[in-house]
């Protein structure tokens, strides 16, 4: 079975800074889909940024990228010039190819003081 | 287009009640995913429907809990008798038959048991 862990409980990061949100995952599979998704206090669950296990260059989204390790089944998040408005709990996501069943990691709490 | 809808936002139900939680997919979507996520823990799967056919129902509790997905309607998750450990925050997420990666999740409902 598949398991996600995220070991940061929480992380703060003073606005304008970086900071980056660790991710590993076990899986026995050679391609799948990682995920992060950010949940704001009103609970919706926000996609940030999507990467494919074949693909390797690493996904970018504006001012969020990952650092995708494929041997070390490692997925962190850098989250650049950090907003009041990036506050939210970060989860880290799995998923099979051919199959969108979602596996979480527990989350991770972000705080940005300003 | 719309996104996904869930109804009730929140919900509140005695011991021994049952709780009907609602799901309309994104306009195209034929595929339907529940998640519930328990006070300070990640999100868990539960379902995968699509219409009129259970695909995985893996993350389902043996007892008390059904789903489906009509070929006409939204998707029901159905709590029979409900006990306090079953309140927690109740998300569907659908995604296009052709890309089942792409998951657009609900504002997710709210159940308290009292």
């Amino acid at each position: 079975a598949q398991t996600v862990t995220q070991s940061q409980p929480e992380m703060s990061v003073q606005e304008a800074e970086t900071v980056t949100l660790s991710c590993t995952y076990d899986t026995s599979e050679s391609d799948y889909y990682l995920f992060w998704y950010k949940q704001p206090p009103s609970r919706q669950m926000i996609l940030v940024i999507r990467q494919e296990a074949y693909k390797q260059q690493n996904a970018t989204e504006n001012r969020f990228s990952v650092n995708f390790q494929k041997a070390a089944k490692s997925f962190s998040l850098k989250i650049s010039d950090s907003q009041l408005g990036d506050a939210a709990m970060y989860f880290c996501a799995y998923s099979q190819t051919s199959y969108g069943k979602l596996t979480f990691g527990q989350g991770t709490i972000l705080t940005v003081h300003p | 287009n719309a996104g996904v809808m869930q109804n009730p936002r929140h919900l509140v139900r005695r011991r021994g009640q049952e709780a009907r939680l609602r799901c309309s997919p994104m306009k195209g979507h034929s595929h339907v995913y529940w998640y519930r996520q328990l006070p300070e823990e990640g999100l868990k799967f539960m379902v995968y429907l699509q219409k009129e056919n259970i695909i995985d129902e893996s993350g389902m509790p043996k007892e008390r809990f059904s789903a489906e997905f009509p070929k006409e309607g939204p998707s029901i998750l159905r709590i029979q008798q409900v006990v306090r450990g079953d309140s927690a925050a109740y998300f569907c997420a659908s995604s296009p038959p052709t890309s089942y990666n792409e998951q657009f999740f609900g504002p997710g409902t709210r159940l308290t048991v009292l």
